[in-house]
C-alpha cells in the first residue's frame, strides 16, 4: 500500500535560519510529489509539485524541494524562514492509473523570533 | 473561476442527526473525493469518484455515503452523525483522466462538530 512518512512532528526553526522537512514515501512506482502548507484554521494551498524533469522544484514563497529516487524522498527547503511561515506542512504522493492522493501526517512549523 | 466548492464552511451537529456536505466543482474534472483531517492524522481518504455514477471506499468510509449524479456535484452524506466524526472534510477533484497526472484541486473545506 502507498504510504508518505513525514518524521517530524513539530520543527522550531528560528526567524532567518535555513529549513528542511522531510519526506519519504512507499512506493515504487513513479511518483507524483506534492507539498501543501496549512495555516490555522485555513484549506490546503499547494506549494510545489514534482511530475517528472528536473529534480529540483521550485514553489511559491521561496520554497524548493528534490525529488531524490534512489532515496524515496522528497524534501521541502528554504534558506531563510520568515514568520509567516509558521504552519502545519504535508507531503502527499500520487501515480498515475490511481484517482486519489496519499498524504503524510503533517509536520508543524513553529517558527521563534 | 470558482474552481470547487464547499458548503456550508462550518457545522455543528448533535449526536444521531443526519446531514449532508455539499461538494460541487466547474472544472469538468472526472474525479473527484472526499478526505477527513485529523490532529496528527493527515488527510485520510473517505470516498471518491472516477465518474457520474461510479464512487467507491476509500481508508476510513464507515458513517458515510456518497453518489455521483452528475459530473460537477459529489455530495457526502453523514447518516447518523457520531462525535467520532468531528473533524475537518475537504473536497477534491482531479483531472487526472484528462492530463494523465494525479493532480488535486481541494475546496476550503467544512469544519464539523459533533456534540
Amino acid at each position: 500500500a502507498q504510504s508518505v512518512t513525514q518524521p517530524d512532528i513539530h520543527i522550531t526553526v528560528s526567524e532567518g535560519a535555513s529549513l528542511e522537512l522531510r519526506c519519504n514515501y512507499s512506493y515504487g512506482a513513479t511518483p507524483y510529489l506534492f507539498w501543501y502548507v496549512q495555516s490555522p484554521g485555513q484549506g490546503l494551498q499547494l506549494l510545489l509539485k514534482y511530475f517528472s524533469g528536473d529534480t529540483l522544484v521550485q514553489g511559491i514563497k521561496g520554497f524548493e524541494a528534490e525529488f531524490k529516487r534512489s532515496q524515496s524522498s522528497f524534501n521541502l527547503r528554504k534558506p531563510s524562514v520568515h514568520w509567516s511561515d509558521a504552519a502545519e506542512y504535508f507531503c502527499a504522493v500520487g501515480y498515475s492509473g490511481y484517482s486519489t492522493l496519499t498524504f503524510g501526517k503533517g509536520t508543524m512549523l513553529l517558527v521563534s523570533p | 473561476n470558482a474552481g470547487v466548492t464547499q458548503t456550508p464552511k462550518f457545522q455543528v451537529l448533535k449526536t444521531g442527526q443526519s446531514m449532508t456536505l455539499q461538494c460541487a466543482q466547474d472544472m469538468n474534472h472526472e474525479y473527484m473525493s472526499w478526505y477527513r483531517q485529523d490532529p496528527g492524522m493527515g488527510l485520510r481518504l473517505i470516498h471518491y469518484s472516477v465518474g457520474a455514477g461510479i464512487t467507491d471506499q476509500g481508508e476510513v468510509p464507515n458513517g458515510y455515503n456518497v453518489s455521483r449524479s452528475t459530473t460537477e456535484d459529489f455530495p457526502l452524506r453523514l447518516l447518523s452523525a457520531a462525535p467520532s466524526q468531528t473533524s475537518v472534510y475537504f473536497c477534491a477533484s482531479s483531472p487526472h483522466r484528462q492530463s494523465g497526472r494525479p493532480e488535486a484541486f481541494f475546496g476550503q473545506g467544512t469544519r464539523l462538530t459533533v456534540v
